[in-house]
């Protein structure tokens, strides 16, 4: 596709429920990120692959939270047992290069996800 | 209008103006600086980026300025169009791998 595409749009969950939320890169970018964003703030990392291989999870919160890239492309991020904080917007973005500081971030529009 | 728990800073202008934006970021050994525009309900677009090896790096209508010894960045938007209006984040790039956003500014355009 011509960007990163986030599916779905908006999750509404019950607390205790598991979710997976999915992102679709832009086709032969090589690194995937995850980002979460509360409201008002700014997105913090949550996770980064490289191809298939998850090099970074530094940011995930909780052994709650799962990320995972079987094939280099699609990504799916599970959150087990939701929580009412975990409500928040979950970002995916994809680049080209290898490393960050070599490009810029291509941002899908995100999942927001509410937990009741 | 805002939301419970929105709080971020807010630059109002009047459509024609230039803006300017600020943002303080933290490690001093962040090499690599990018500024996103975010609308309601999209993510953060990229708008341009500077290394730090560079203080001043100019776009199509929008210069940013960094300024290592107080570690500061700045946005700098000429004739500001209704259409700019948004939330603004400056990001730095650590350890290669991720970005850290700072926490944003929200531009209202008033035309």
């Amino acid at each position: 596709g011509a960007g990163v595409s986030q599916s779905p749009r908006y999750k509404v969950a019950k607390r205790g429920q598991d979710v997976a939320l999915r992102c679709d890169p832009i086709s032969g970018h090589v690194s995937l990120f995850w980002y979460q964003q509360a409201l008002g703030q700014g997105p913090e990392f949550l996770t980064y692959f490289q191809n298939e291989a998850q090099l970074d999870k530094s940011g995930l919160p909780s052994d709650r939270f799962f990320a995972e890239r079987p094939e280099g492309s699609v990504s799916t991020l599970k959150i087990q047992r939701t929580q009412q904080e975990d409500s928040a917007v979950y970002l995916c973005a994809s680049s080209g290069q290898l490393r960050t500081g070599r490009g810029k971030l291509f941002f899908g529009s995100g999942t927001q996800l509410s937990v009741l | 209008g805002e939301s419970v728990g929105l709080h971020l800073p807010t630059l109002s202008v009047q459509e024609g103006d230039n803006s300017i934006i600020n943002c303080a970021y933290s490690n001093s050994a962040s090499d690599y600086f990018i500024w996103y525009k975010q609308e309601s309900g999209k993510g953060p677009q990229f708008i341009i980026d500077i290394r730090s090896n560079m203080d001043k790096r100019q776009g199509q209508r929008v210069t940013v300025l960094l300024n290592k010894t107080v570690k500061h960045l700045s946005l700098q938007i000429a004739a500001t169009q209704p259409g700019d209006s948004a939330v603004y984040f400056c990001a730095e790039n650590i350890n290669g791998n991720k970005l850290v956003f700072g926490a944003g500014t929200i531009l209202r355009v008033k035309s």
